[in-house]
């Protein structure tokens, strides 16, 4: 069966320090990875997805960015955190390769436990 | 881009009351999720329901894609339900990789 691993789970950063979240998924082959952020517990916002290694799409412009080294790992980074960087960071994943020209998708998001991050 | 709203924002009932959760959606879906967000965080999958109904023990959902919209019913609440619940859908229009659009859900609280 799929599994989904993020860690960590809760991080406290100073304001300018770097950040690494990191996102694996185990027992499928090129997912669809999502990575979304959820402020004050309502509400998720779509960050960044990828349909393949290398290939990131940002939905919102940001102090983040994203990266997939490899077929099953999603990664979010910083180079400098701003306090508004703070929230629930939530990885995920769907079964890839299954859109057609006409948009059909039929397959579910699973999500990560998700990472608290606190920037002081 | 589609639109979710759901309602109501917040629910409080006794152990033992039934609920029902709406979300209306702006657009044609290909994909609707309801999820429970427990109270560490994590969300868990209720239902995948672009359409029809579906039942699983006390929960049920009934997705009207015609009409769009999507109901969650909770029968027999447990103070285990409490948490938020969310809707979430994928727009039909275009090539949406799955990208869910989330509602700003439902905050449930039972009471024993």
């Amino acid at each position: 069966s799929q599994t989904i691993h993020q860690w960590p789970a809760t991080l406290v950063q100073p304001v300018g320090s770097p950040l690494s979240l990191e996102c694996t998924v185990e027992g499928t082959s090129n997912p669809n990875l999502y990575w979304y952020r959820q402020a004050a517990g309502r509400g998720l916002q779509l960050l960044f997805y990828s349909v393949g290694i290398g290939q990131i799409s940002s939905e919102v412009p940001q102090n983040l960015s994203a990266s997939r080294p490899q077929d099953r790992q999603f990664i979010l980074s910083s180079k400098k955190l701003l306090l508004s960087d703070s929230g629930f960071y939530l990885c995920a994943w769907s079964v890839g390769g299954l859109v057609s020209q006409g948009g059909s998708y039929n397959s579910p998001l699973h999500f990560g436990n998700g990472t608290r991050l606190t920037v002081t | 881009g589609i639109q979710v709203e759901q309602s109501p924002p917040d629910l409080i009932l006794q152990e033992g009351a039934n609920s029902t959760l709406r979300c209306n959606f702006s657009d044609s879906v290909n994909n609707l999720q309801w999820f429970h967000q427990n109270p560490w965080g994590q969300l868990i999958n209720l239902f995948y329901i672009p359409s029809g109904t579906k039942q699983n023990g006390r929960l049920s959902a009934t997705t009207v894609a015609t009409e769009r919209y999507s109901l969650l019913y909770i029968s027999s609440s447990q103070t285990t339900d409490s948490g938020v619940y969310f809707c979430a859908v994928v727009g039909a229009g275009g090539t949406s990789y799955g990208k869910l659009t989330f509602g700003q859900g439902t905050i449930l609280t039972v009471h024993p």
